[in-house]
């Protein structure tokens, strides 16, 4: 049992290039999401998913698109890198939860990303 | 101000020191998720509660949901507990997702 699975672990990018996060989980969760962690800020949630085909936007979506087309796989594809992008990358999958309810949360190991 | 508030932000300890690390929240919650994230590393699931007090090993969390507040204790502490832990809760209002608001984290450091 993997968990959930990121690659690449590190990756530097020139400003304008695109590339695809992999992130994958052999638990059968429902639900998951990606994040980016910026030194001094929380975790902030950039992509959601719900459900095979079904997508919806975080916090800070701009400058990224997923798709969900399995239970297992959820891509996070940087369509023009920009510096900004510069930071930690956080898959997590879970199953999901009912109103009121809460479920644990799986994390990969997370991608350095670098753009120059 | 943000939703989910931790302190301290940095800590320095002496092994075998009795640690607290407090987590202050403003919204109502159906769940407060305690992680662990060691340095370059990934981030591991450390506890999830909703009332009361849960146990693992020399780790403890506990939870006053009239007050908001949650604390991680550890006991007996060592090097290899130098980590960053992170607060996030879960908000009922969010429906059927699992979004987590996320703290900005507590960096712990163990000296031997």
């Amino acid at each position: 049992n993997a968990g959930v699975t990121q690659t690449p672990k590190f990756q530097v990018l020139k400003t304008g290039q695109s590339m695809t996060l992999q992130c994958a989980q052999d638990m059968n969760h429902e639900y998951m999401s990606w994040y980016r962690q910026d030194p001094g800020m929380g975790l902030r949630l950039i992509h959601y998913s719900v459900g095979a085909g079904i997508t919806d936007q975080g916090e800070v979506p701009n400058g990224y698109n997923v798709s969900r087309s399995t239970t297992e796989d959820f891509p996070l594809r940087l369509l023009s890198a920009a510096p900004s992008q510069t930071s930690v990358y956080f898959c997590a999958s879970s199953y999901q939860a009912g109103w009121g309810a809460a479920t644990e949360a799986f994390f990969g190991q997370g991608t350095r990303l670098t753009v120059v | 101000k943000n939703e989910v508030e931790q302190s301290p932000q940095n800590l320095t300890a002496q092994e075998g020191e009795f640690i607290t690390i407090n987590c202050s929240y403003s919204v109502g919650i159906s769940a407060l998720h305690w992680l662990q994230q060691h340095p370059g590393g990934g981030i591991v699931s450390l506890f999830m509660l909703s009332s009361g007090k849960k146990k693992h090993g020399r780790l403890i969390a506990t939870i006053n949901i009239q007050e908001k507040h949650s604390s991680l204790h550890i006991t007996a502490s060592h090097p290899r507990d130098s980590a960053v832990y992170i607060c996030a809760v879960r908000s009922p209002y969010e429906g059927a997702t699992n979004k987590l608001i996320f703290g900005t984290g507590t960096l712990l450091a163990v000296q031997p």
